[in-house]
């Protein structure tokens, strides 16, 4: 059975710091990864996307990928407390669009 | 774009109804949905992915005759869940897949606002 695994959480981490947020997953042909972030009562939001090894940046958000690891992280700078939420990896687990998610690592930022 | 809407956002009623839930894309076309589950702090189950003009293919576990799905037009899936009960009480979400985002087949999935079912 293809599994994403996360650290439930919760992280906390101070306002305007680093936090880090760790995936990783056991089918070794996945070929696709995204992040969502999931406020409390609400669905999922897509945030980052990344195919390829190595790191994608978009504004204050940073994926990792190593494929040979197996491993996939999201890295948010100057954390605020409005990125307090709960963070989904997904992994494409095959057929089309077809994913697996994590369970998700609740994220706390303190001010 | 990548708007995928959901209706209606929240259901109260009582057991043995049966509830539609809508699904719709409405900046682009969806050939697939997704529709999943979600228990409070719990992550996102998948109970079935919806494909337009044929049947929908269901996960282990899923009763196809309790939902039941329709994806009669590409921006449009419903799920129905029959006869409801409360054990059915639950977070159900849709989402879709932008054909014009991503890479090759996987393309990153945009989810409606959920719909909230209460059974009593």
């Amino acid at each position: 059975q293809k599994e994403v695994e996360q650290n439930s959480g919760p992280l906390s981490v101070p306002e305007g710091a680093i936090a880090s947020l760790n995936c990783t997953y056991s089918d070794r042909v996945s070929q696709s990864f995204f992040w969502y972030r999931q406020y409390s009562g609400k669905s999922p939001e897509l945030i980052m996307s990344i195919y390829s090894n190595g790191d994608k940046e978009d504004g204050r958000f940073t994926a990792q990928l190593n494929k040979a690891s197996q491993y996939v992280s999201l890295l948010i700078r100057d954390s605020q407390p409005s990125d307090s939420a709960t963070y989904l990896c997904a992994v494409n687990s095959g057929g089309y669009q077809k994913v697996t998610f994590g369970t998700g690592t609740k994220l706390q930022v303190i001010p | 774009g990548a708007v995928v809407s959901q209706h209606p956002s929240r259901v109260i009623c009582k057991s043995g109804t049966s509830v539609k839930i809508e699904c719709r894309s409405l900046d682009f076309q969806a050939t697939t949905m997704f529709w999943y589950r979600q228990f409070p702090k719990k992550s996102l189950m998948l109970m079935a992915t919806s494909n337009e003009g044929s049947k929908a293919t269901y996960e282990q576990g899923v009763e196809k005759d309790k939902f039941l799905i329709n994806h009669a037009s590409l921006t449009l899936s419903t799920l129905t869940v029959t006869s409801a009960h409360p054990e059915d009480s639950s977070f159900y979400i849709c989402s879709a897949g932008h054909p014009g985002q991503g890479k090759g087949n996987n393309q990153p999935q945009h989810f409606g606002d959920g719909t909230r079912l209460s059974i009593l």
